[in-house]
């Protein structure tokens, strides 16, 4: 079955980066675009960005661009996301969601916290 | 690239409808039919209920439906449940790889 399993938590000090994994398992890795999605406590939904595991190619939200940086691994089938220059607003959890179809997500990890805090 | 609105609250009785609209602009919700919703309960992961503005996922129930005229997606629940009430979220293609979400809608069950 197809499973999207994340790291664990992270607390951070502000102006640090921090780098959360989001591991696939259960399906062709390449064959699927993987997103990011950030949610801070109490708020929305917001879309970070796009990696396409079979090239490397991204796009990130222009909220985002300079800071985050997306990546993945094919011979781990991981992707990761790195979002550096973090400030307490920051704080959030953040889930890796494979895209399915024309442009839904099906499967999610289940969400990383990451803290950030001096 | 601005947040597709919502409205921040739905309520409804019991065996009720309700219908959450998402308004964007000519440059995401009305120009792709790339248009998702999603039902999220506290602390809980994002679980996908509609996608493509109205089809289902195999084993999203009938109750579910979603439609889309220009600008403005909804999503309806019929036949409302106490297990309905949680935040709803619509997604968006935005073009060229970007997507945008909605602002979210935290429906209650009265």
């Amino acid at each position: 079955q197809v499973q999207l399993v994340q790291s664990g938590a992270e607390v951070k000090k502000p102006g640090a980066s921090v780098k959360v994994s989001c591991k696939a398992s259960g399906y062709t890795f390449i064959s699927y675009y993987m997103h990011w999605v950030r949610q801070a406590p109490g708020q929305g939904l917001e879309w970070m960005g796009i990696i396409n595991p079979s090239g490397g190619s991204t796009n990130y939200a222009q909220k985002f661009q300079g800071r985050v940086t997306m990546t993945r691994d094919t011979s781990t089938n991981t992707v990761y996301m790195e979002l550096s220059s973090l400030r307490s607003e920051d704080t959030a959890v953040f889930y890796c969601a494979r895209q399915w179809g024309g442009s839904s997500y099906d499967y999610w990890g289940q969400g990383t916290l990451v803290t950030v805090s001096s | 690239q601005s947040a597709l609105t919502q409205p921040a609250s739905v309520s409804g009785s019991p065996g009720q409808s309700v219908t959450i609209s998402c308004t964007g602009t000519s440059s995401d919700v009305g120009n792709y039919n790339f248009l998702s919703w999603y039902q999220q309960h506290p602390g809980k992961v994002p679980k996908l209920m509609i996608y493509e503005v109205s089809k289902r996922p195999s084993g999203v129930s009938n109750r579910f439906s979603g439609s889309k005229s220009g600008n403005t997606a909804s999503l309806t629940i019929s036949g409302l449940q106490a297990e309905d009430e949680a935040y709803y979220y619509c997604l968006s293609y935005a073009g060229f790889t970007t997507h945008v979400f909605g602002t979210g809608t935290e429906v209650t069950v009265l």
